[in-house]
Formats: C-alpha cells, structure tokens, sequence
C-alpha cells in the first residue's frame, strides 16, 4: 500500500522567492513519484517524474524536485517564483499497483 | 503535442439517471484510467483498463460504475444511477504503459453535478 502527505494546504511566497512544496510518502516497495499541477478549471499535467536512477530530477517550467529514500521525501522546489506558477500542485506515488495514489494538494499563491 | 480529450466538460443530471462520461485517449496509449475529484478533496482512483478489460479498481468503483472501449478511440465511464454523492470532477487518463514510471496523462475532466 502506499500514501502521500503533503505539508501545507496553502503556501504563498513572493514573485522570485524559492518555492519549496514538501511531499513525504509511504510505499511498501521502491516507489515511482510524481509531480502534478492543476490551474484552475484545467486537467492535471505532469510537472515531473522520479522511476529510477539519478535522485534530482528536473520537469518542466524550471520546476525540480529530489528523491531522498532516508527522509522518504519528494520535495518540490524551484529557485524563483513567477505569477504564471500560481496553481494547484499534488504529489503522487505509485508503488507497484497501476493506480496512482495522489496527495491532498498545495495551493500555491504567488505574491506580487 | 498528443493529449487526453474528455466531453462533456459539465454534465448535470437528476439523481437516479444514467450518465456517461467520455474520453478519447492518447492513440498509441495501451492503459486507461478513471480517476474522480470530490470539490476540495484528492484526486481518488476508480479504475484501471487494459486490454479490453479492467486490471485493477477500488473500493469506489462498485457496481454502479462500468468501463467500456466501444472502438479503437473512445473510452467510457458509466454511472447507472447516480447519487447526490457521485458529483464530482471526473479525470480520464492514459499511459503508454501500465506498471512504470512513464507516467499518466490526464485530461481536462468532467464536471459531474447531480441533483
């Protein structure tokens, strides 16, 4: 079985501060962990993936996040905030099964 | 770019009725998903399909609820009879291939309102 926490429903952080996003999880094996953003009144996109191999992974839009197996984290990050990055952001761990297994989410609030 | 489409984007109905909420999958994409949003809750799986047949589903997806790839494009979602508690965001979404990191894409969803 596997399960996602995420820290903090909303975070607001200034135009071109650090955005930090925290996501722990839980997976009885090796995990694959992803990375969603929801806009408002759109689908879910896929920001960034962690399967195998190198630990820091970049997406897209400037966003990366780093898989750290001792701390059971995916913590998402990106160096300087932009207005256009305002959005939902859910966390997402699959874990042997087909299914994704998603986060409560984080609202990002960009302020300006 | 290749994406999921999903019609309608808003479906209303009267509880009770039978709604069915469509998808068109990415064309070279083997695996296909059902996920649901309640307003303000987590994006919850309902179900997997793969090869003309479900591979997995969870405690949601009772038997009120059935799949069907009618062709080679459209895949369906089916609420028998629908309760006050089905309304929701409804997600399709499609994966190159099932039990892998590739990931699944999603499309804009179907808002499901029943009164």
């Amino acid at each position: 079985a596997q399960s996602v926490t995420q820290l903090g429903s909303h975070v607001s952080v200034s135009e071109g501060a650090l955005v930090l996003l925290r996501c722990n999880y839980s997976s009885s094996v090796p995990p694959y962990l992803f990375w969603y953003v929801q806009y408002p009144n759109q689908g879910l996109q896929l920001l960034l993936k962690y399967t195998t191999g190198a630990t820091l992974v970049k997406g897209i839009n400037g966003f990366e996040a780093e898989f750290k197996k001792s701390e059971t984290s995916f913590h998402l990050t990106k160096p300087s905030a932009h207005m256009s990055d305002a959005a939902e952001y859910f966390c997402a761990v699959k874990g042997g099964q087909e299914k994704l297994t998603f986060g409560t989410g984080t609202r990002l609030t960009i302020i300006p | 770019e290749p994406e999921v489409t999903q019609t309608p984007s808003h479906q209303v109905t009267q509880m009770g009725q039978e709604v069915i909420l469509r998808c068109v999958p990415i064309s070279n994409h083997l695996y296909f998903y059902w996920y649901r949003q309640i307003l303000g809750q987590k994006v919850e799986f309902l179900v997997s399909f793969y090869n003309n047949e479900i591979s997995e589903k969870s405690e949601i997806f009772d038997d009120q609820f059935s799949v069907e790839r009618p062709d080679g494009s459209n895949f369906t979602l089916k609420i028998r009879s629908t309760k006050l508690e089905d309304s929701a965001m409804y997600f399709c979404a499609s994966s190159e291939k099932g039990d892998w990191g590739g990931g699944q894409f999603f499309g804009p969803g179907t808002r499901l309102t029943v009164l």
